[in-house]
Parts: structure tokens; sequence; C-alpha cells
């Protein structure tokens, strides 16, 4: 089974809508990542939580909300789409320490129509 | 501050020929350095990683890449492409905000046959 899950893996849907995205991770690591990827820029970080307690924004938070509702699980919601959140979204979770890299779930492709 | 520049956005090289991609960074700080692939409709995998060890470090697959200071310069490279090799190829930096990371654009790389 996979370390880092993401469900569901491909979402469309319309204007206006609210969608959630789910993250799960059996890795033990205490630290959860969300990131938006679009092609040319890269990944941009939209919320990154640090514990259940602790939850921050990222540089492109606008439009998004998250809930850690355990160690393990950590979601995105759009309160009410539009299309230019149109992309590749990627969940990472981490250890602590700047040396230790981020492992990736594999990606939900969100289209808004 | 920290950021990540790719200097090429797409490579193409032939089966069993050098791959190089160039990535600098900046940092105010002793960075940790990152390369992770991206294979279509796939999720990130971490190549190799740097972390104020030594500065050639080797990864999967046959890849490696050399920290040099003072060209803030992360090049990765390997000394024969392989068809499985085609994919997206990210540079990514983290400082002493352990909380994040910067990725660079990205470069694409093709291998023809």
């Amino acid at each position: 089974d996979a370390d880092v899950t993401q469900t569901p893996r491909n979402r469309i849907t319309k204007t206006g809508k609210r969608i959630m995205l789910e993250c799960s991770q059996t890795k033990g690591h205490d630290r959860m990542y969300w990131y938006r990827q679009d092609p040319g820029l890269g990944l941009r970080l939209i919320y990154y939580s640090f514990d259940v307690k602790d939850i921050n924004k990222g540089e492109i938070s606008d439009g998004y909300s998250v809930s850690r509702q355990a160690q393990a699980k950590f979601s995105l919601s759009l309160e009410s789409a539009i299309p230019n959140q149109t992309a590749l979204y990627f969940c990472a979770t981490r250890t602590s320490g700047s040396g230790n890299e981020q492992f990736f779930g594999p990606g939900t492709r969100l289209t808004v129509l | 501050a920290q950021s990540v520049t790719q200097l090429d956005s797409h490579v193409s090289v032939s089966e069993g020929t050098p791959v190089l991609l160039r990535c600098n960074y900046s940092s105010s700080y002793s960075p940790s350095l990152f390369w992770y692939v991206q294979h279509p409709n796939k999720g990130l995998q971490l190549l190799l990683k740097y972390t104020s060890a030594a500065t050639l470090v080797k990864g999967i697959n046959g890849f490696e890449a050399e920290f040099k200071k003072s060209e803030t310069s992360f090049h990765l490279t390997k000394p024969s492409a392989h068809m499985s090799d085609a994919a997206e190829y990210f540079c990514v930096v983290s400082g002493t905000n352990d909380y994040k990371l910067s990725f660079g654009a990205g470069t694409t790389v093709t291998v023809r046959a």
C-alpha cells in the first residue's frame, strides 16, 4: 500500500461547487502539506500543518481551506470552486528538519468548469 | 528568502548520451537541495538530496548532482540516458525555515531513440 494516498484521483466539477480533497498517510510524519501544480510554475504551497493544532497558510491560500482531522489525515477544501483552480493537487508529508525530504501522494487532477 | 531557477524548461537527448539539467539556487542560509522526478500521471519521487555532507551526491537510477556553493548551483547529470528517464524534473531548495520547500519551474526531459 502507498504511504501517502489522495482521494479522489480525478474530479470534474462546476463553478461555485464545494469540493474536498482528502489525504491520508501511514508514514507517521507530523508535517503535512498541500500544493498545486500548474504548467511552467512548479509546485506552489497552499497550506501546511506541523500537527493537528498547528495549521498555516502557504503562498497561495486564498480560496482554499484545510482541516487536519488527525495526524494521518489532512483535507483541502475549495469552498466555491472557480475555473482558475483547475490544477493538479499534491499532498505531501515530512518529518521535522531542513534536510528531510517530503513524500508525495499521487496527486488529484481537478477540473473546474 | 530562497528561490530556485531551472535554466532549461525542456531538454532533449538521444538514448545513451549524457543528460545535464541545470539548477541555480538563492538562499540566505546553508540550504538543503533536492531533485525530484515526476513521470507522466505520477507523483513526485525523490532522486537525490544534498544536506551539507559530500558535495557530489549520488541518487537513484544513475543520477548524480554536484553542489557548488561558489556558483550557487546544483546541476543534475546522468552519463547515459535511458528511455525511462523521460519525465519532468524539479530542483527544490529548503532553508532554515524547514517547513518551506521552494520548487523550480521544472525541466521536461525527452529521450529520442
